[in-house]
């Protein structure tokens, strides 16, 4: 089974400050996907960052970026000049060749002023 | 449409009535999910369609639970004799499915009380 685990149920970051949340994943497959959405308190979930993990090169999108570690199944998330907006639920998720999208429990953000 | 649309956006219902969520995915999207959201949780997979057959039934939390899709497009899913643990956000997303693998485009959800 693919099982996607994030450690941490709550973090909290000033304004501008840089932070990482954490994502480690089990799976036997070797061609899969890894994601990162955005929850905010309007429900809507908006794709952050996507990695293919036949990649070395870890996605970069704006102040947005991953560091993958294929071998380790760890896939964090790296927000830099946080900002206010940037507050909401961030879940991890896995995919692969079946389409069958597993998500993380979440970690909820807050960035303070 | 432009993106995924659910209705309703939020029902109230009586514990024991039966409920029915809609969802209209993005215009040529083969794979279709639901996913639960209880308060503050993650989300809990459901079900995924390819077109109209559900490869993967294995979310369904119990037989009170159905889902079906019409024409490769609308889903709805159904919730027979409701009960105050179904309380939750239902959210739906779409993808471009077969041979693709990549981003699922999610609706707002439907958020369903029951009392």
């Amino acid at each position: 089974a693919q099982t996607v685990t994030q450690s941490q149920p709550e973090m909290s970051v000033q304004e501008a400050e840089t932070v990482t949340l954490s994502c480690t994943y089990d799976t036997s497959e070797n061609n899969y996907y890894l994601f990162w959405y955005k929850q905010p308190p309007s429900r809507q979930m908006i794709l952050v960052i996507r990695q293919e993990a036949y990649k070395q090169q870890n996605a970069t999108e704006n102040r947005f970026s991953v560091n993958f570690q294929k071998a380790a199944k760890s896939f964090s998330l790296k927000i830099s000049d946080s900002q206010l907006g940037d507050t909401a639920m961030y879940f991890c998720a896995f995919i692969y060749n079946n389409n069958d999208m597993r998500f993380g429990a979440g970690t909820r953000l807050t960035v303070k002023p | 449409g432009a993106g995924v649309s659910q209705s309703p956006s939020n029902k109230v219902t009586e514990k024991g009535k039966d409920v029915e969520l809609r969802c209209d995915p993005i215009s040529g999207h083969t794979a279709l999910y639901w996913y639960r959201q209880s308060l503050g949780q993650g989300l809990e997979f459901l079900i995924y369609f390819q077109g109209n057959s559900a490869p993967d039934k294995s979310g369904l939390p119990s037989d009170r639970f159905s889902a079906e899709r019409t024409g490769g497009s609308v889903s709805t899913l159904t919730i027979q004799r409701t009960q105050q643990e179904d309380s939750a956000v239902y959210l739906c997303a779409s993808s471009l499915g077969t041979g693709w693998i990549g981003e699922l485009f999610f609706g707002e959800g439907s958020r369903l009380t029951v009392l």
